[in-house]
């Protein structure tokens, strides 16, 4: 098992919906959670932080972590087209003391 | 304004020849990062440094060298580039840890001939 898996995508809404991006962890990812957005070519650009179980809503972006079934999501409601991009789910290695990333699911939402 | 500055943006080189890829951050951050990013394999951890001195290797530090002889430099060393090194870099900084958000460079595309 990868210690953070995503759907690559891509996850299509239309315009107004909510997004819904699903990570899911290994046990040896264990704590600090993340939600990377990144723009093609661009860098990543932090866009939720969740360090314990339940939610976490940040304006339009909602985190939701949930340590006994090893997952963590992310909710975007009111969907815009410029919330079409790749987002990254990362978690903390405490053994290896290193921060893993997912590979990325590419959300496009259509006008 | 706060921010990890990378430089070069872009390269395009030749194998064996020495390069260096460097990053500065103005946040006074102690910890400091570089990854890789490649299709399909997301972001990797080349190394990382906890403090002035202080590195460590992270999952693919084949091939490169760093350096940290001031809180606010982390340099990366290609000291003999293979075309298996064309990537897009970024260097990344946190206040103390891999546990805090991590503010990113804009990258640096590497393209080894």
């Amino acid at each position: 098992q990868k210690e953070v898996e995503q759907n690559s995508g891509p996850l299509s809404v239309p315009e107004g919906a909510i997004a819904s991006l699903n990570c899911t962890y290994s046990d040896r990812v264990s704590q600090s959670f993340f939600w990377y957005r990144q723009y093609s070519g661009k860098s990543p650009e932090l866009i939720m932080s969740i360090y314990s179980n339940g939610d976490k809503e940040d304006g339009r972006f909602t985190a939701q972590l949930n340590k006994a079934s090893q997952y963590v999501s992310l909710l975007i409601r009111d969907s815009q087209p410029s919330d079409s991009a790749t987002y990254l789910c990362a978690g903390g290695d405490t053994g290896f003391q290193k921060l893993v990333f997912g590979t990325g699911t590419r959300l496009l939402v259509s006008p | 304004e706060a921010q990890v500055t990378q430089n070069p943006r872009y390269l395009i080189t030749v194998t064996g020849k020495k390069l260096t890829v460097t990053c500065s951050q103005n946040m006074n951050h102690e910890y400091m990062s570089w990854y890789r990013q490649d299709p399909g394999l997301g972001l990797r951890q080349i190394y990382y440094s906890m403090n002035v001195e202080v590195t460590d290797k992270g999952d693919v530090p084949e091939g490169y060298k760093v350096s940290r002889k001031e809180k606010r430099n982390f340099p990366l060393i290609l000291e003999s580039p293979s075309p298996n090194q064309t990537s897009l870099y970024f260097c990344a900084s946190s206040w103390t840890g891999f546990d805090q958000p991590q503010h990113f460079g804009d990258g640096t595309r590497l393209s080894i001939l």
